[in-house]
């Protein structure tokens, strides 16, 4: 029962590199987003998912690409890494139009 | 989505009732409301939510008020591990529909 699983946990990169966060869920679930939370502050959304082919932007999506080629998994990339863009990130999922979402235990992502 | 107004935080004695109060006053008809926590950092976890209600279940218990304006999140006995950020989320069922969260209300449960 693995729930949501996000990796890597920890990621320390370089301005300029790009990376991949991964998220996968094992419940089957059509909606899936990512969330970035800043010291001190609430959770931000970055882009969200209601199904495999599907992605729409959140709050803050500049510098970050999503796809969603499987149920199961919604990746975050960076393309171009700033120091901007050190944070914890999370990956959620749930039902569309459920009542309950489930997180990750985060990334805590550092650019250097 | 309805935004929410919480207090920046609040404290309770161990063993006590912890009442954390949620301001929705524009909250549609379609919108529920969410209550999440965030234990140090962890990932935010669910607790309740309910749409006029109220609803209990064996975290806590959420009291909305007639008009819908306001909620109460209520732990019944706090401990320790309850020290966490708790969010009053205000949300539709619509497929598009966002989860958004505030700056939530700090709980300090006191030993």
């Amino acid at each position: 029962n693995a729930g949501v699983t996000q990796t890597p946990k920890f990621q320390v990169l370089k301005t300029g590199q790009s990376m991949t966060l991964q998220c996968a869920q094992d419940m089957n679930h059509e909606y899936m987003s990512w969330y970035r939370q800043d010291p001190g502050m609430g959770l931000r959304l970055i882009h969200y998912s209601v199904g495999a082919g599907i992605t729409d932007q959140g709050e803050v999506p500049n510098g970050y690409n999503v796809s969603r080629s499987t149920t199961e998994d919604f990746p975050l990339r960076l393309l171009s890494a700033a120091p901007s863009q050190t944070s914890v990130y999370f990956c959620a999922s749930s039902q569309i139009g459920g009542a309950r979402a489930f997180f990750g235990q985060g990334t805590r992502l550092t650019v250097v | 989505d309805a935004k929410t107004t919480q207090p920046p935080s609040m404290d309770c004695a161990e063993g006590r009732a912890a009442n954390l109060p949620c301001n929705h006053s524009t909250i549609s008809g379609n919108e529920y409301v969410y209550w999440y926590r965030q234990i140090h950092s962890q990932g935010p976890q669910y607790i309740i939510h309910g749409l006029k209600n109220n609803e209990t279940n064996e975290m806590a218990s959420l009291i909305i008020t007639e008009d819908r304006k306001s909620s109460t999140l209520i732990l019944p006995h706090a401990t320790l591990r309850d020290t966490a950020v708790y969010y009053c989320i205000v949300r539709s069922t619509g497929a598009n529909s966002k989860l958004t969260f505030g700056k939530g209300i700090t709980l300090s449960v006191r030993p």
